[in-house]
């Protein structure tokens, strides 16, 4: 099983910032990796998908990109609504497994 | 607007059975793959199964394969994940969710099941 490892675990930043998440692979994942974010008490929603694509209605500020083994999610410019819990997500080898998620929180 | 809405949570002893349904609204619920993943308290998402549109091929993880079983009715829109066995480790949050027809990935989630496992 391909073990996705999130960093930082934590991410303090203030909004107006960018915030750079890290999620490395154990192995190639090809270009198949997305990015969820899950706020308390909610489903996840899809961000990014294939590494870069943004999902339906998902703002630009959030963009993704790496290939392999090492992704990146960017936001841009933190707003208020984006303080969650992110998590990587890889189809790319059966069978598909998440990180462990990073917090971005308000510092 | 599309929906998955799940049902059938609750407070199950050890070593009994209980079984998930999902119903799926507003869109073609036949041509879609479909999966469950679950989310223990505090902790993260863990993918269980998938089911390809048809109900054909069935897919598990490790840790429920044998004790879990994913299908669907396509006449009824509806998914089910039915859970024998259960453990204490079972307790979670779980989630029905569509694939991407364009994609592998999920892109419509229920808003969960919460099951507890305990005596």
């Amino acid at each position: 099983e391909i073990v996705l490892t999130q960093s930082p675990a934590t991410l303090s930043l203030s909004p107006g910032e960018r915030a750079t998440l890290s999620c490395r692979a154990s192995q190639s994942v090809s270009r198949y990796l997305a990015w969820y974010q899950q706020k308390p008490g909610q489903a996840p929603r899809l961000l990014i998908y294939d590494t870069s694509n943004r999902a339906t209605g998902i703002p630009a500020r959030f963009s993704g990109s790496g290939s392999e083994t090492d992704f990146t999610l960017t936001i841009s410019s933190l707003e208020p609504e984006d303080f969650a819990i992110y998590y990587c997500h890889q189809r790319g080898d059966w069978p598909p497994s998440f990180g462990q998620g990073t917090k971005v929180e308000i510092k | 607007q599309v929906h998955l809405v799940e049902s059938g949570g609750g407070l199950v002893q050890p070593g009994r059975s209980l079984t998930l349904s999902c119903a799926a609204s507003e869109f073609t619920f036949s041509t879609y793959v479909m999966h469950w993943v679950r989310q223990a308290p505090g902790k993260g998402l863990q993918w269980l199964a998938g089911i390809s549109y048809n109900g054909k091929n069935k897919y598990y993880a490790d840790s429920v394969r044998g004790r879990f079983t994913i299908s669907r009715d396509n006449s009824k829109s509806m998914l089910s994940l039915q859970m024998n066995r259960l453990r204490p480790e079972d307790t979670a949050i779980y989630f029905c969710a569509r694939e991407m027809s364009a994609s592998r990935f999920v892109d419509v989630w229920g808003q969960g099941a919460t099951v507890t496992v305990s005596s």
